[in-house]
């Protein structure tokens, strides 16, 4: 059974870098599926950020290249995400999700972080 | 980049069918996929590659595609179906997007 798990600071200043990483069990981030980051601002819809595929390809949301990094921890089977220059408009809750041409077929919990001073 | 259009919401009566409409101009050169997302829960996904479904799915949830618009259909809608509909897919670059959701109601 793949099980996702995304961990990190709840709180994260403004102008700082919100750092989260995803553990995943049951799969290989180095198999054929892609791993995505996905966030939802209160009360508003889905957002994608980017993915990792292909041991340590990345794709990422135009409107947030500048400032994303998803980068891969093979020798922990985890992967990272790293926004810089957050503002409160990045207070979200941000998932997880396995993805693939079958679809994000399997996401974490969720993590909520508070962009505030 | 492209958008996915869904309505804001959907109501319907116990028992009835639902329709969600998607649009977009990734449609149908690339495919659709459908989350369902309740209250505190993370999405899940209901429908991939435009019309297969999860077998933990229900039937009743069916996915279709024409032209530039792709639809979910539940069929004999129940209470637990209320919840938040996503559609998403993407571009020919691997930019995946996501519709703005359509919330079910169930009156």
């Amino acid at each position: 059974q793949v099980q996702l798990r995304e961990s990190g600071p709840a709180l994260v200043k403004p102008s700082g870098t919100l750092s989260l990483t995803c553990a995943v069990s049951g799969d290989s981030i180095r198999s054929s599926n892609w791993y995505c980051w996905v966030r939802q601002a209160p009360g508003k819809g889905l957002e994608w950020i980017g993915q990792i595929y292909n041991s340590g390809r990345t794709t990422y949301h135009p409107s947030l290249k500048s400032r994303v990094i998803i980068s891969p921890d093979n020798s922990k089977n985890q992967f990272s995400l790293k926004v810089s220059a957050v503002t409160v408009a990045d207070t979200a809750v941000y998932y997880c999700a396995r993805g693939g041409i079958n679809g994000m077929d399997v996401w974490g919990q969720g993590t909520s972080v508070t962009v505030s001073s | 980049s492209s958008e996915l259009t869904q309505p804001p919401s959907v109501s319907v009566s116990p028992g009835q069918t639902a329709t969600i409409t998607c649009s977009g101009d990734a449609f149908p050169k690339q495919y659709a996929y459908w989350y369902q997302q309740k209250p505190g829960q993370a999405p899940m996904l209901i429908i991939y590659k435009d019309a297969e479904r999860p077998s933990r799915i229900p039937e009743r949830f069916s996915g279709s595609s024409s032209g530039t618009t792709v639809t979910l259909t539940i069929r004999g809608v129940q209470a637990e179906d209320e919840a938040d509909y996503y559609c998403q897919s993407a571009d020919s670059t691997s930019i995946v997007m996501f519709g703005g959701g359509t919330k079910l109601t169930v009156l």
